[in-house]
């Protein structure tokens, strides 16, 4: 079946700190691969997303490649700040379905 | 542009009461979601509807727990009676099943503790 495999958490970094979340992925058809982020006693907001391979999702300096070769969509930011402190989900949906399937969110903390 | 709005935002309910949480999707789309966040299980998807039609229920945990969407611009997610195992956060998600891709935009969602 479908799944998305992240980065077990928590994550914690000093702020100005190079970010990346690993996000891997098992898709039965043609996925397209999105980033959530739910900061604290929030609902979940959309990041970024990517439908094709090589495509690259970007948003409020965080970007995301979508890698086919490598089943992969990581996140990345060159330079993290405390209110980047959330947890962050990657999903799939696969193209035609409209089930979106999650990683298990990884929580990141930014320390000052 | 107000997003997807869930009321209430905080619900604190005794064992064996009926508890109803409310969902009013963005304005002009036409797929509304239900899921529920544990710690122990993540994110969980219960239900999702097409044009007011529920098309998947599969993640609907038993009998106690139904959802309705009587129009395109309300949902309701019912649990009767209410069982302590129940507490979580509910989320209600909306979109536009004719875009490529079909983006979810997630309400605030509704914390349901049950004593």
């Amino acid at each position: 079946g479908d799944s998305v495999t992240q980065m077990e958490g928590p994550v914690t970094l000093s702020e100005e700190a190079f970010l990346t979340i690993n996000c891997t992925y098992t898709a039965t058809g043609y996925p397209s691969l999105f980033w959530y982020v739910q900061y604290p006693g929030e609902g979940l907001q959309l990041l970024l997303k990517a439908t094709k391979a090589d495509d690259k999702g970007s948003n409020k300096g965080f970007e995301a490649t979508y890698r086919k070769e490598t089943t992969s969509f990581h996140l990345e930011k060159g330079s993290v700040q405390v209110s980047d402190s959330a947890v962050y989900f990657c999903a799939l949906i696969i193209q035609g379905a409209q089930k979106l399937v999650f990683g298990q969110g990884t929580r990141l903390t930014i320390n000052p | 542009d107000a997003g997807v709005i869930q009321s209430p935002r905080h619900e604190v309910t005794e064992m064996g009461q009926e508890v109803t949480l409310r969902c009013k999707p963005i304005s002009g789309h036409n797929s509304l979601f239900w899921y529920r966040q544990t710690m122990m299980r993540g994110l969980e998807l219960l239900i999702y509807f097409n044009n007011n039609v529920p098309i998947d229920d599969s993640g609907m945990p038993e009998d106690r727990f139904s959802a309705k969407m009587p129009n395109a611009s309300f949902s309701t997610l019912k649990i009767q009676p209410s069982e302590p195992r129940d507490s979580a956060v509910y989320f209600c998600a909306s979109s536009l099943a004719s875009a490529n891709p079909d983006t979810q935009y997630f309400g605030p969602g509704t914390r349901l503790t049950v004593l």
